[in-house]
């Protein structure tokens, strides 16, 4: 199991333009999670996607959005791209138990993302 | 609202001698306490958790709510430790991470 998979590893943008970035989770997992970080910074929640919905969001705004397929991968994609997008993008997955234990997510390496 | 505090960017310590890495936080409802690692060129990964009460490589964390505090230590640094690590708190379906703290070791 190659565990969580994202591509593309690098990624340059101009202001202005759309981006999509692919996550496949680990083996067995069934939520996918998205972070920013930004240089020097911990990774910041995005949002969460479980049974191809999104289930809790941050503090982005709306031009952030994604999508999960049936066999769990993700995309993130980003419209109207600003400088301060610039940052490495996580995915983590999980396996969703309910309630309120929480489930241990595994990170990808990221797509480093920059905005010119 | 929710938040990681980690006073310190960086922590350099010689070999075998004892580490903590402050860890700091707020939320009104009943923590989920994390320290997650970053080896060099590695993916981030969770080195251990409140809940489980173990060890990890020598690393412990007490959560004291009195203190709001999930500090990680470990009586004797090795070289291998060095690594960026982060606190973080559990909250819904959802991780928040303090800023990281650097830790170097040296010989």
């Amino acid at each position: 199991d190659a565990g969580v998979t994202q591509s593309p590893t690098h990624l340059i943008k101009t202001r202005g333009q759309q981006v999509t970035l692919r996550c496949s989770p680990k083996s067995g997992h069934d939520t996918v999670s998205w972070y920013q970080q930004a240089l020097g910074q911990g990774p910041q929640f995005i949002f969460q996607y479980y049974e191809e919905e999104e289930r809790q969001r941050g503090n982005f705004p709306d031009r952030f959005s994604g999508h999960q397929f049936p066999n769990y991968s993700s995309e993130l994609n980003v419209n109207a791209l600003l400088l301060g997008d610039s940052a490495l993008y996580l995915c983590a997955s999980s396996l969703a138990g309910g309630g309120k234990s929480y489930n241990e997510q595994f990170f990808g390496p990221g797509t480093r993302l920059t905005v010119l | 609202a929710q938040r990681v505090t980690q006073p310190e960017k960086l922590l350099s310590v010689f070999k075998g001698a004892p580490v903590e890495l402050k860890c700091n936080y707020s939320y009104s409802g009943s923590p989920e306490l994390f320290w997650y690692v970053q080896y060099s060129r590695q993916r981030l990964q969770l080195l251990l958790r409140h809940i489980s009460r173990e060890s990890i490589k020598g690393f412990t964390a007490d959560l004291n709510k009195g203190e709001t505090s999930f500090h990680l230590k470990k009586p004797f640094a090795q070289e291998e430790d060095s690594a960026m690590y982060y606190c973080a708190l559990g909250f819904g379906e959802k991780l928040v991470f303090g800023t990281g703290t650097r830790l170097l070791v040296s010989p």
